[in-house]
């Protein structure tokens, strides 16, 4: 399965500023997902990076707010805009690889803490 | 609309009992059942697929259409099964749909 180098671990960052995780995959993944973990809570999917083009966002997610790009197969960057404390979360890179691997593999995770 | 329930947020079993986490969904499709496991400070990792029907760590699950449940199972607990572990749903879209998770803790 691939291997996903997630960064940064973690922050502790100011509201009203803005924080960009980025996700880099040692092989090329056709999907790539972000998900947002809260404190207590499950994951939920944020949206997912398509390549090339813009990433398609789940209920109550906007792109203002969360910003993201793939430039390519291999790499994805989630940006946490105009934080706010309720943005305190566990934010995941998730990927898959073709339609016939049914494993999604997950980062490590970066933990976020907005004050 | 998919959706995935478990209804234990805590589950507390002894070494060697056996343990069973229940896994709910609700789907209109085929889906395909995940089970995920995230052990204390490690990165979520997946634990089992109903497609693979296969055992890992002596857990087992297998995905009952009639009753729309898809329960993990291990006969014999053990101390190092003790994680939090999450049921997930795949459906057409192939996306994820994760439960709130169960934290299992297993006391010697």
């Amino acid at each position: 399965s691939a291997v996903i180098s997630q960064k940064p671990s973690r922050d502790i960052c100011q509201r009203g500023t803005s924080l960009t995780i980025q996700c880099q995959v040692d092989s090329q993944v056709t999907m790539m997902f972000w998900y947002r973990q809260q404190p207590g809570q499950s994951l939920t999917l944020i949206a997912t990076a398509n390549q090339g083009s813009e990433a398609t966002y789940e209920s109550g997610f906007v792109i203002d707010k969360f910003p993201i790009s793939r430039p390519n197969l291999t790499f994805s960057t989630l940006t946490v805009s105009n934080m706010s404390p309720e943005d305190s979360s566990i934010y995941l890179c998730s990927v898959s690889g073709d339609t016939s691997n049914y494993g999604y593999t997950f980062g490590s995770g970066t933990r976020l803490t907005v004050v | 609309a998919q959706r995935v329930t478990q209804p234990e947020k805590l589950l507390s079993v002894f070494k060697g009992a056996p343990v069973e986490l229940k896994c709910n969904y609700s789907y209109s499709g085929s889906p395909e059942l995940f089970w995920y496991v995230q052990y204390s400070r490690q990165r979520l990792q997946l634990l089992l697929r109903h497609i693979s029907r296969e055992s890992i760590k002596g857990f087992t699950a297998d995905l009952n259409k009639g009753e729309t449940s898809f329960h993990l199972k291990k006969p014999f607990a053990q101390e190092e099964d003790s994680a939090m572990y999450y049921c997930a749903l795949r459906g057409s879209n192939y996306k994820l749909t994760f439960g709130k998770g169960t934290l299992l803790t297993v006391n010697p």
